[in-house]
């Protein structure tokens, strides 16, 4: 079984500012992805970036990064110089390396960004 | 082009009702999914079908069953609902390593 957790249920940045959102994981598979999801309030799910665990390279998008750390199993997503419109749910989710496979999701990080 | 659409986007129903959630991608996926999304925002997977083959969460009431007219779209429809059921409810299609995307959600209520 899969599970993932993100310890850090709200969090607040100074817009321009780095900020860390934490994710941990815990599967048996020996090749999964680990995808991270932004939910503003309108309501819809954001892909924002997807590191595979054999990915020798941590994933970057844009002001997203992903820092991937195997040996902890951890996958936190940093995002650099927060925007007023960063502000929203992020969810950090993992699957079997394989397209055609369930997600598990962790349970959120509201990102509150402060002016 | 909205590459997953789902609709209705709100669905206001009384207990008792039957109703469905309609989902389209146009991506080619061969993958599609239902997932759930509770008052507390945790998201759970509900349906995975790929290929005509259903894989059921075992945890979801039998009043809820996905039909799949063909690899493009993917339904959900949902018998006698009940209170519990409100809930947001997202459509996802996958294919290629990586890539796997929702619908913009149905927030399902029941009254």
């Amino acid at each position: 079984a899969q599970k993932i957790t993100q310890t850090q249920p709200g969090m607040f940045v100074q817009e321009k500012e780095a900020v860390t959102l934490d994710c941990t994981y815990d599967t048996s598979d020996p090749s999964y992805g680990l995808f991270w999801y932004k939910q503003p309030s309108s309501g819809e799910m954001i892909f924002l970036i997807y590191q595979g665990s054999y990915d020798q390279q941590n994933a970057t998008e844009g002001r997203y990064s992903l820092n991937f750390q195997k040996a902890r199993k951890s996958a936190n997503l940093v995002i650099s110089a927060s925007q007023l419109g960063d502000s929203a749910m992020y969810f950090c989710a993992m699957g079997p390396k394989n397209a055609g496979n369930m997600l598990t999701f962790g349970g959120g990080t509201r990102l509150m960004v402060k002016p | 082009d909205t590459a997953v659409s789902q609709t209705p986007k709100y669905l206001v129903t009384q207990m008792g009702n039957d109703k469905s959630i309609k989902c389209e991608q146009n991506l080619g996926h061969d993958t599609m999914y239902w997932y759930k999304q509770d008052s507390k925002k945790f998201l759970k997977i509900m349906f995975s079908y790929n290929n005509k083959e259903l894989i059921i969460n075992e945890t979801v009431p039998n009043r809820f069953s996905p039909k799949s007219p063909d690899k493009a779209h993917l339904n959900l429809h949902i018998n006698s609902l009940e209170l519990g059921d409100s809930a947001v409810y997202f459509c996802a299609s996958s294919q290629v390593q990586g890539v796997y995307l929702f619908g913009q959600g149905t927030r399902l209520t029941v009254v």
